[in-house]
């Protein structure tokens, strides 16, 4: 069966350092990758999605970035972190070439930006 | 501007009665439509999807209704547990291999009371 793990669970990082958050996959083969934000209050807001290595869309400007060095490993990062940065990061994969998109999420990062 | 909405952001029901959870969309381009469950700290867990050919889907205590003229879904829960309380979402998205994005209501809070 497939497992999606992610680390850390938890962070706590001040403004203006670097992050790095990281997210790999189990028991399947090429899939889309996604990373979600959940601010307090909010919905899940779609970051950035991949569908193979070295292939990352954005879909929200920001100072995040995502990267895809192996086929089931999906990497956010940000060279200076903001207070706006705070929230709760998860990432989900889901089965290429379906006709219905249903996406797997993992535990999640809850990061504080202090 | 918000494509799928749900507009209530809390939901308290007995155990053993009917949840409803309800959701609204916009888009009338989406087709397809799903519901994930959340615990504080975890992530989305999928429950159960409808595609617009269809009207009805049932999963054991679990119903979504997809009303397409009104543009509206809704979850059933029937009989509910005091396991069920978390928070729902409601997400909509396009078929067809290449549609990648699911859009996302901000969620209800559903707390069954024992």
């Amino acid at each position: 069966s497939q497992t999606i793990h992610q680390w850390p669970a938890t962070l706590v990082q001040p403004v203006g350092s670097p992050l790095s958050l990281e997210c790999t996959v189990e028991g399947t083969s090429n899939p889309n990758l996604y990373w979600y934000r959940q601010a307090a209050g909010r919905g899940l807001q779609l970051l950035f999605y991949s569908v193979g290595i070295g292939q990352i869309s954005s879909e929200v400007p920001q100072n995040l970035s995502a990267s895809r060095p192996q086929d089931r490993q999906f990497i956010l990062s940000s060279k200076k972190l903001l207070l706006s940065d705070s929230g709760f990061y998860l990432c989900a994969w889901s089965v290429v070439d379906r006709d219905y998109n249903e996406q797997f999420f993992g535990p999640g990062t809850r990061l504080t930006v202090l | 501007d918000q494509q799928v909405k749900q507009n209530s952001p809390s939901l308290s029901v007995q155990e053993g009665r009917i949840s409803i959870l309800n959701c609204d969309y916009t888009n009338s381009m989406f087709d397809y439509f799903l519901w994930y469950k959340k615990y504080p700290a975890e992530g989305p867990t999928f429950l159960i999807s409808i595609s617009s050919i269809k009207d009805k889907n049932e999963d054991g205590r679990f119903t979504v209704f997809l009303n397409k003229s009104a543009k509206h879904l809704s979850l059933h829960i029937v009989p509910s547990q005091p396991g069920d309380s978390a928070v729902y979402f409601c997400a909509a998205s396009l078929s067809g291999a290449g549609s990648y994005q699911l859009t996302f209501g901000k969620g209800t809070k559903l707390s069954v009371i024992p």
